[in-house]
């Protein structure tokens, strides 16, 4: 069973570029969700994808977005970077239907200078 | 808006004692809540979970209790051991499982 993988685990920007992070979802889950943790908090949601489609969103502005493929892998995508992205990101998936658990991968640490 | 706040950043105890980690909400639509445990660089991974309609649910030495009256849950772990070291966060969810609501972690050291 492959769990949740993402890439790249570390990565640099500017304030204004953008960037993709990438995320595959452990063998069998058709969810997936992103999470921005800054340094000192929980991770706080920003959106979950299902059937391709986002299914949930959170108070993340719209310069946050995402992808779902048919594979049931996923993108996040944040333009216009701002010093406050500078965060890990996670990445989780689950089985829809299956209330609670969700298997995260081990992030991708951005920093925006 | 911190619906799920864990007041205590850091809990230090000795091996073998018993750990509580302590964890409030503010949601009454929230059903069903879950504790993690984080390792550095590593993802965090469910622990331990429990729906609305229990008071408790214990899983070898991890054992939470449920007070929907006073919108609190704890994580007792007993006996503690030195590789229980790491940050455990509360989280909660409503009946859709699409948002789920994370506490900023409690850092948990057990000396040996």
């Amino acid at each position: 069973e492959t769990g949740v993988t993402q890439s790249p685990t570390h990565l640099i920007k500017t304030r204004g570029q953008q960037v993709t992070l990438r995320c595959s979802s452990q063998s069998g889950h058709n969810t997936v969700s992103w999470y921005q943790q800054a340094l000192g908090q929980g991770p706080q949601f920003i959106f979950q994808y299902y059937r391709e489609e986002e299914n949930g969103r959170g108070n993340f502005p719209p310069r946050f977005s995402g992808l779902q493929f048919p594979n049931y892998s996923s993108e996040l995508n944040v333009n216009a970077l701002e010093l406050d992205d500078s965060a890990l990101y996670l990445c989780a998936s689950s089985l829809a239907g299956v209330v609670g658990e969700l298997f995260f991968g081990e992030g991708s640490r951005l920093t925006v200078l | 808006d911190q619906q799920v706040k864990q007041n205590s950043p850091s809990l230090s105890v000795q091996e073998g004692r018993i750990s509580i980690l302590n964890c409030d909400y503010t949601n009454s639509m929230f059903d069903y809540f879950l504790w993690y445990k984080k390792y550095p660089a590593e993802g965090p991974t469910f622990l331990i979970s429990i729906s609305s309609i229990k008071d408790k649910n214990e899983d070898g030495r991890f054992t939470v209790f449920l007070n929907k009256s006073a919108k609190h849950l704890s994580l007792h772990i007993v006996p503690s051991q030195p590789g229980d070291s790491a940050v455990y966060f509360c989280a909660a969810m409503g009946d859709r499982n699409n948002d789920m609501r994370f506490g900023a972690g409690t850092r948990l050291t057990v000396k040996p």
